[in-house]
C-alpha cells in the first residue's frame, strides 16, 4: 500500500515564474491538505482539499491556488514566485474531515526560487 | 502568540540517557494535540496523539507524552534514546477545523 507521494521532489524556479506540484494522497484518503515548511520552521497549513472544494485556507496569499481531482490526488500552483517561497512543501491525506483521523504526510517537494 | 510553543530549539543528549522534548499549547488551539518526528530529507512521521481519556500517551519507538491541561503542556519523553532517534520533533495541534499548527521545531542530537 503505497503511502502519500508528491512529485518532483527538487525543483528550482526563478523570481516570477509558476510552479505546480503534485500529490498523490494515500489509498482510501479522500482529504488533501497542504503545508509550507520554511528552512529551520514548522510547516505552515496553506490549503485543505475535500470533494474537489478547498475546505479550509490559511493564511497564505491568492498566489498560492490549489486543485483537487476525481481520484483525490491534488495540485498546488503557485504564481509570481517569489524568494520567500523557497521552501519544502508537505502534501498530507486523512480520510474525511474529522480531527481524529490521522494525516500522513509525504516526503515533500523541496521548491527552491532563485 | 504562537499557539504551540516548543520551549527548546535544540537538545543535545548522550546516548541512552533519558530526554524530555516541552511544548506549551495556548487556548486558541484545540486539545487533540500530537507529536510528530521528521528525519532529515523526509516528511513526517506521526509519534503519537492525545485525543482524550488517559492523559498519559504511549507512541512507536518508545515515546510517551503527557497532556497537562492545568500547565497547558505536552511533554514528549524517552527513558533511553538511541542513536537513531536524532532527527526534528514537532509538536502540534488542531487550531481551527483539521488544519495543524505546528511548532517551530526541537532539533534533537543523540551522540554517542
Amino acid at each position: 500500500d503505497a503511502g502519500v507521494t508528491q512529485s518532483p521532489t527538487h525543483l528550482i524556479k526563478t523570481r516570477g515564474q509558476q510552479v505546480t506540484l503534485r500529490c498523490s494522497p494515500k489509498s482510501g484518503h479522500d482529504t488533501v491538505s497542504w503545508y509550507q515548511q520554511a528552512l529551520g520552521q514548522g510547516p505552515q497549513f496553506i490549503f485543505q482539499y475535500y470533494e474537489e472544494e478547498e475546505r479550509q485556507r490559511g493564511n497564505f496569499p491568492d498566489r498560492f491556488s490549489g486543485h483537487q481531482f476525481p481520484n483525490y490526488s491534488s495540485e498546488l500552483n503557485v504564481n509570481a514566485l517569489l524568494l520567500g517561497d523557497s521552501a519544502l512543501y508537505l502534501c498530507a491525506s486523512t480520510k474525511g474531515t474529522s480531527r481524529t483521523n490521522e494525516q500522513f504526510f509525504g516526503p515533500g517537494t523541496r521548491l527552491t526560487v532563485l | 502568540a504562537q499557539s504551540v510553543t516548543q520551549l527548546d530549539s535544540q537538545v543535545p543528549v548522550f546516548e541512552e540517557a533519558p530526554v524530555e522534548l516541552r511544548c506549551n499549547y495556548s487556548s486558541s488551539v484545540s486539545v487533540y494535540l500530537f507529536w510528530y518526528v521528521q528525519y532529515p530529507n523526509q516528511g513526517l512521521q506521526l509519534l503519537l496523539k492525545y485525543l482524550s481519556g488517559s492523559t498519559l500517551v504511549k507512541g512507536i519507538n518508545g515515546f510517551e507524552a503527557e497532556f497537562n491541561k492545568s500547565q497547558t503542556s505536552f511533554h514528549l519523553r524517552k527513558p533511553s534514546v538511541h542513536i537513531s532517534d536524532t532527527a526534528e520533533y514537532f509538536c502540534a495541534a488542531h487550531q481551527a477545523g483539521t488544519a495543524l499548527i505546528f511548532g517551530k521545531g526541537t532539533t534533537l542530537s543523540v551522540s554517542s
